[in-house]
């Protein structure tokens, strides 16, 4: 069964103090792996495609990478505006992505 | 107006009524979709709609009945809803680029609470 794990379900920096989130996919066929940056009471707002192994997107603090297992997002010197919850997702099939639980990041002045 | 609006935001109904939620795109994308967040649980892919037709019913309950009379809107009808079936409704778009896994656009979803 295609499935994909965020960890960890939940983490608090420190402004400054650069982390990085774990998301662990087993889809059969991956067509492609999916960021979004989720705020409470909205929905999910788009953030990297990656679509094969070893490559890499950047958007101003946050850079995305993908391996054959795992993908990660790395926050360089997070700022408080880039708390929210953040989730991976993984194409398996035609037009469905199947989403993490996602990992819900909290940034303190 | 761009991107993905859905209406109403909030919706409060009860067990034995009847609604329908709203989703509409434009953004020109030719796949539409229906998805359910529940508290601290992944994101529920519901229905699928490829050029208005209904490629994926990930074996949801028939009291949720969709509807894409074009690809620009989608609606949920709902009826004879129970309480676990509060949670926020959300619906995205996305492109049609064939085998390729396209990224989805959502809306801001409906927060739908059944009393």
């Amino acid at each position: 069964e295609d499935q994909v794990t965020q960890s960890p379900e939940a983490l608090r920096l420190q402004e400054g103090e650069s982390s990085s989130l774990n998301c662990s996919y087993t889809v059969s066929g991956l067509r492609g792996l999916f960021w979004y940056r989720q705020d409470p009471g909205k929905g999910p707002e788009f953030l990297f495609t990656l679509y094969s192994a070893g490559e890499e997107k950047e958007k101003e603090r946050l850079k995305a990478t993908l391996t054959k297992k795992e993908s990660f997002l790395h926050i360089t010197a997070p700022k408080p505006e880039d708390s929210a919850t953040y989730l991976c997702a993984g194409s398996g099939g035609y037009n469905k992505l199947i989403f993490g639980a996602g990992t819900r990041l909290a940034v303190h002045p | 107006e761009t991107g993905v609006t859905q209406t109403p935001r909030h919706l409060v109904m009860g067990m034995t009524n009847k609604k329908s939620l709203k989703c509409e795109q434009h953004l020109g994308h030719n796949a539409m979709y229906w998805y359910k967040q529940s508290a601290k649980k992944p994101l529920e892919l519901m229905f699928v709609y490829n050029f208005k037709e209904q490629t994926e019913n990930n074996s949801v309950p028939s009291r949720f009945s969709p509807e894409c009379p074009n690809s620009s809107h989608l609606f949920l009808h709902l009826h004879t809803l129970q309480p676990e079936d509060s949670a926020l409704y959300l619906c995205a778009s996305s492109p049609d680029r064939g085998q390729k896994g396209t990224e989805a656009f959502f809306g801001q979803g409906t927060r739908l609470t059944v009393v």
